[in-house]
């Protein structure tokens, strides 16, 4: 299994909004509706932003949204904030044997 | 509040056995909600999954990897642990344990250990 691919970087305002893209195959993000999304601070614990595309835990703002096209999947976060300011990580089902796989990994600077 | 903390060697000789223990405090491992899991990050690069355990002892692995690792799960002291055998320098990094979504969150990690930073060098 390959890893989904995800842009290094992407930038935005204060107040803008940004959308980053992780895509996969027809036999990961194309065929399950299970992506997830995590943001990650270095030096601290990865925390889940997105579930099933895009499903939003309590813990996480109504800036963050999740949807799906394809074998493509995408975050749109809006309003930016500095603290939002992070890497963000796709991670989707990949069948066989209930693997999972990750992107890359893009790196969100708030200008 | 649920806490995980990762522990174990922080230096691995090569070609020998990784062994890392994850440690949950605030909730039990024996729970049909959720698979246990651990995910490792090494430097400069991005995330990749090694494999979850459910309380049953079910387990499914990283294909990549399926052929040295094997997981664990200790009910009686709330714990699952990691084995990843014949280590090269490939395999430094910084390991994670986390809760993965069964029945809800499904297949997505909801909580995550601080990680541990693991080397691989003679």
């Amino acid at each position: 299994q390959s890893a989904l691919t995800q842009p290094a970087s992407v930038s935005g305002s204060p107040g803008q909004s940004i959308t980053m893209s992780c895509t996969g195959t027809s036999s990961d993000v194309g065929s399950y509706n299970l992506v997830s999304w995590y943001q990650h601070h270095p030096g601290k614990a990865p925390k889940l932003m997105i579930y099933e595309v895009s499903k939003r835990p309590s813990w996480v703002s109504d800036r963050f949204s999740g949807s799906k096209s394809g074998n493509a999947a995408s975050l749109t976060i809006s309003g930016l904030q500095a603290e939002d300011e992070a890497d963000y990580y796709c991670c989707s089902y990949a069948g066989s044997n209930a693997s999972k796989v990750f992107g890359g990994g893009t790196k969100l600077t708030v200008l | 509040q649920l806490q995980m903390q990762e522990s174990g060697p922080g230096l691995v000789k090569p070609s020998e056995t990784l062994s890392l223990t994850c440690t949950v405090s605030g909730g039990s491992i024996d729970t049909r909600n959720y698979y246990w899991g651990w995910i490792r990050q090494p430097p400069g690069k991005g995330l990749d999954w090694i494999g979850s355990i459910y309380y049953s002892g079910n387990t499914y692995y990283n294909p990549s990897l399926k052929s040295r690792v094997t997981l664990l799960v200790d009910m009686s002291k709330n714990q699952f642990s990691l084995r990843l055998t014949s280590v090269t320098a490939a395999d430094t990094a910084v390991y994670y344990c986390a809760r993965e979504g069964f029945t809800i969150f499904k297949d997505a990690f909801d909580f995550w250990g601080q990680g541990t930073m693991v080397t691989v060098s003679s």
